[in-house]
């Protein structure tokens, strides 16, 4: 199995800050990589899909990079409706896996 | 509108079935590549739980692998999940969601395995 190793595990940021949270695939995944954002008593939201595509409706200062193993979630300045839990999701290989989760708190 | 809408959950006892139901408006299920479960326990992260392919392939997380079935009923437009010898670590909201890069959830269905 594919392990997604997503990093922090929570952080701590005011708004306007500039969020990047990383996710490490123990094996490449080629561009099978998708954020998520959820908030509580939610369902997740994708933001991201094949690394870097923008889902629709989601604000440009959400972006994603990165190749092969190591893949980031960028927000660029932060938004009071951004403060949240973020996932990362690899879909190369069976069994889909997970990272963690972050949880992007109020500083 | 695009939706999935879930149903089936409830309390069941250590050991006992559930069938959770994922019916779907907006699109038929029958043409997307894939559909899946995934479920969160209380306070924990996304566990992806099961798929199912457009030729009908499954495929399971170890944690569920012959205990839970997943399968799609093309004329209901409907995707169900078939959960027996259920334990108290299935408890979880259990979501379904479309297409690889799970682009559209439902907005969930929780389960509760307790004696």
């Amino acid at each position: 199995d594919i392990q997604m190793t997503q990093s922090p595990s929570s952080l701590s940021a005011s708004v306007g800050d500039r969020v990047i949270i990383t996710c490490r695939a123990s094996q490449g995944i080629k561009n099978d990589l998708a954020w998520f954002q959820q908030k509580p008593g939610k369902a997740p939201r994708r933001l991201i899909y094949a690394i870097s595509s923008l889902q629709s409706g989601v604000p440009s200062r959400f972006s994603g990079s990165g190749s092969g193993t190591e893949f980031t979630l960028t927000i660029s300045s932060l938004q009071p409706e951004d403060f949240a839990t973020y996932y990362c999701l690899q879909h190369n290989s069976h069994p889909r896996t997970f990272g963690q989760g972050t949880k992007v708190e109020i500083k | 509108e695009v939706q999935l809408v879930e149903s089936g959950g409830g309390l069941i006892q250590p050991g006992g079935s559930l069938r959770l139901s994922c019916a779907a408006s907006g699109f038929t299920v029958v043409n997307r590549d894939f559909m899946s479960w995934v479920r969160q326990a209380p306070g924990k992260g996304l566990e992806w739980v099961s798929g199912v392919d457009s030729g009908g392939g499954t495929y399971y997380a170890n944690s569920v692998k012959g205990r839970f079935t997943i399968f799609r009923d093309n004329s209901e437009n409907t995707v169900f999940l078939q959960m027996n010898s259920l334990r108290v670590e299935d408890t979880a909201v259990y979501y379904c969601a479309r297409d690889y890069a799970l682009d559209v959830w439902g907005q969930g269905t929780t389960v509760t395995v307790s004696s």
